[in-house]
């Protein structure tokens, strides 16, 4: 089966570092992607990686090792704006979008 | 309209009726999704649509039905609905042509079948 696994919350101080990490067991790899979700919106992108490494995008980077099944989204200097849903999905062979269930991070002062 | 728009915004409906969600883009995308979202699950794919006059079955497709007449619209008919299709509806679109093809969403619509 497939299956995308990320934690269910995490919690983060203003003006820190926190990284969300993301394995996945899919059929076939074409691309991870990472999505925002705030409470009672949309999922907005936020990355995509297709090769190893790292994507950097202002404040966000994410990393992908596909011989591992693995990415993590890191988030530098955290705002309040940041607490919301970070949603972790993989394309597999047939093009279509496996997602993970999220993990709700929470910022405090 | 810029971007997606769908409708309702939110609905309750009593169980057996026939219901509609709306879903537009004006971006012109040629692949269009229907996901429903529940606690503690990820996305689920109920229907998706590659391009218009073709249409596919996701994970989630039984009691749904979509039709892809021409590219802006992707209409998600519920025949007659259980409670258990109580969720959050989020329609999406993609632009194939694009390098990371990423999906834009529309606001949801939040439907409770009673």
């Amino acid at each position: 089966g497939q299956n995308i696994d990320q934690p269910t919350e995490m919690t983060a101080t203003e003006g820190a570092i926190v990284q969300i990490n993301c394995t996945y067991q899919t059929s076939g790899f074409n691309g991870l992607f990472w999505y925002q979700q705030h409470a009672g919106e949309a999922p907005t992108f936020l990355s995509y990686n297709v090769l190893d490494g790292l994507e950097e995008k202002g404040r966000f980077s994410s990393f992908l090792s596909r011989s591992k099944g693995y990415s993590y989204l890191l988030l530098k200097e955290l705002q309040m704006k940041d607490s919301a849903s970070y949603l972790c999905a993989v394309r597999d062979s047939n093009y279509q979008l496996i997602w993970g269930a999220g993990t709700k991070l929470i910022i405090k002062p | 309209i810029a971007g997606i728009t769908q409708a309702p915004t939110s609905q309750i409906l009593a169980a057996g009726r026939r219901m509609t969600l709306r879903c537009t883009q004006d971006m012109r995308h040629n692949a269009m999704y229907w996901y429903r979202q529940d606690l503690g699950l990820g996305l689920r794919l109920i229907h998706y649509s590659n391009t218009a006059g073709t249409t596919g079955k996701g994970e989630v497709p039984d009691g749904y039905s979509v039709s892809r007449a021409n590219t802006d619209d992707f209409p998600l008919t519920l025949a007659s609905a259980v409670p258990s299709q109580t969720s959050v509806y989020f329609c999406a679109s993609s632009d194939s042509g694009s390098g990371s093809n990423e999906q834009f969403f529309g606001p949801g619509t939040r439907l409770t079948v009673l």
